[in-house]
């Protein structure tokens, strides 16, 4: 069975711009979750996709936002890129009792 | 609010040497417990879980961990570590179906 997909796995933007990531889960698992990974805050939760529903949102601005589609996969998208956003963004799935599978980031510099 | 505490940030220890990254957590509710390692420039993977039963978890690549409700604790051990043990480790709790709170990651460095 194929794992998280992610993609790109890298992208370099500038401020301002603004940018999507898609997240494709495991074949069968519905919930997608999204987190951010820096060195200075660690691993933060950004949000969950259940069923197109967003089920859970961490604290992060309206910048960004997130969607789900009928085949479960998920896009990110953050708008008016700031420095601060650069990251590694990690896309989870998962069926059941709460075990995530993550997929191997996307990585975005923001120039 | 649930809260995770990994304890050191970063453990350096000698190759075939015990260790032991401390993690604490706090929730007035029942809660599932994991530990992840994450290698460099790729995702997460699980190690092991605690949802239930016996207290003390075994995982894969020889790590285990023990659920201590009284004292808040799910400290993840392994008698004998490899250099390709070296990795970052990260403590996560959720409740229920809710989101996961992670600690901040504890670097363990196995030297030669």
């Amino acid at each position: 069975k194929a794992g998280v997909t992610q993609t790109p796995r890298y992208l370099i933007k500038t401020r301002g711009q603004q940018v999507t990531l898609s997240c494709s889960p495991i074949s069968g698992h519905r919930s997608v979750s999204w987190y951010q990974q820096t060195p200075g805050q660690g691993l933060q939760f950004l949000f969950e996709y259940f069923s197109e529903t967003q089920r859970n949102k961490g604290n992060f601005p309206g910048r960004f936002s997130g969607r789900q589609f009928s085949n479960s996969r998920s896009e990110m998208n953050v708008s008016t890129l700031e420095l601060g956003d650069s990251a590694l963004y990690l896309c989870a799935s998962k069926v059941s009792d709460n075990e995530q599978f993550f997929g191997p980031g996307t990585r975005l510099t923001v120039l | 609010a649930q809260s995770v505490t990994q304890l050191d940030s970063q453990v350096p220890v000698f190759e075939e040497a015990p260790v032991e990254l401390r993690c604490n957590y706090s929730s007035s509710v029942s809660v599932y417990l994991f530990w992840y390692v994450q290698y460099p420039n790729q995702g997460l993977q699980l190690l092991l879980k605690y949802l239930s039963g016996s207290t003390l978890v075994k995982g894969i690549n020889g790590f285990e961990a023990e659920f201590n409700k009284s004292q808040t604790s799910f400290h993840l051990r392994k008698p004998s570590v490899h250099i390709s043990d070296t990795a970052e480790y990260f403590c996560a709790v959720i409740i229920n179906a809710g989101k996961s709170t992670f600690g901040d990651g504890t670097t363990l460095t196995v030297k030669p």
